[in-house]
């Protein structure tokens, strides 16, 4: 299972509500990465995770809060978010934190902010 | 710093054409690693390749083909007899190895390859 599973795939949110986004690895990979993709734009590096603890926050607002609650599990919970919120958000995974190695992408949740 | 340059925004190729995706690159490290990543239209960033800087021989994967030069700074991507499903997103990219005790990943600004069928 080289799999990187996300959901919602799709998500459309106002500007006062609370949601998660969820993302899975059964790979056994011990780090595990937030991406925020504007439209035609690189991925932007929010958060990394190393054994299930938070070891990196790109100076992510706070409006983002990441959950990792087992080594399998990544969660990105959402709140007040901002119209230019909106992105795809990719989560990724690689067997160590330290190494520089290839990472495995999810599809991404699609994510409006109304 | 790192910087990664992708200077074709957009590129379209007629089915079977070749055709080379380019990326220059700027780092200080002697030790560093360059990928290639593509992302097609379902959005997942899927790996293609991984060179150090130590290992400078091209490598051929099928009709994908990678060619490395530090003189230049550069490593580029070329796709032979190109496929309708070789359309995509293609990102060049950057890690310095144990840069800040995480793999911090530069991305360059991507190529958008269509292949018209």
């Amino acid at each position: 299972d080289t799999e990187v599973t996300q959901t919602p795939k799709h998500l459309v949110m106002g500007m006062t509500n609370k949601k998660s986004l969820k993302c899975e690895q059964h790979m056994g990979h011990r780090a595990m990465y937030w991406y925020k993709q504007k439209a035609k734009k690189p991925p932007e590096l929010m958060f990394v995770y190393s054994y299930e603890k938070l070891s990196i926050n790109e100076s992510v607002p706070s409006r983002f809060s990441p959950e990792c609650p087992n080594s399998s599990l990544l969660n990105l919970h959402l709140h007040a978010l901002q119209p230019e919120d909106s992105a795809l958000y990719l989560c990724a995974s690689s067997q160590y934190r330290d190494r520089v190695e290839k990472l495995f992408f999810g599809s991404g949740t699609q994510l409006s902010v109304l | 710093a790192q910087k990664v340059t992708q200077a074709q925004t957009e590129i379209s190729v007629v089915e079977k054409e070749d055709v080379t995706l380019d990326c220059v690159y700027e780092t200080r490290d002697t030790t560093y690693y360059l990928f290639w990543y593509k992302q097609p239209p379902s959005g997942e960033l899927v790996f293609l390749i991984r060179r150090n800087s130590f290992d400078e021989q091209n490598e051929i994967s099928g009709r994908y083909s990678w060619n490395f030069q530090k003189s230049t700074s550069s490593f580029n991507f070329t796709i032979t007899a190109s496929q309708v499903v070789d359309s995509a997103v293609y990102f060049c990219a950057l890690s310095e190895a144990g840069s800040g005790g995480y793999q911090k990943v530069t991305f360059g600004t991507g190529t958008k390859l269509q292949v018209i069928p």
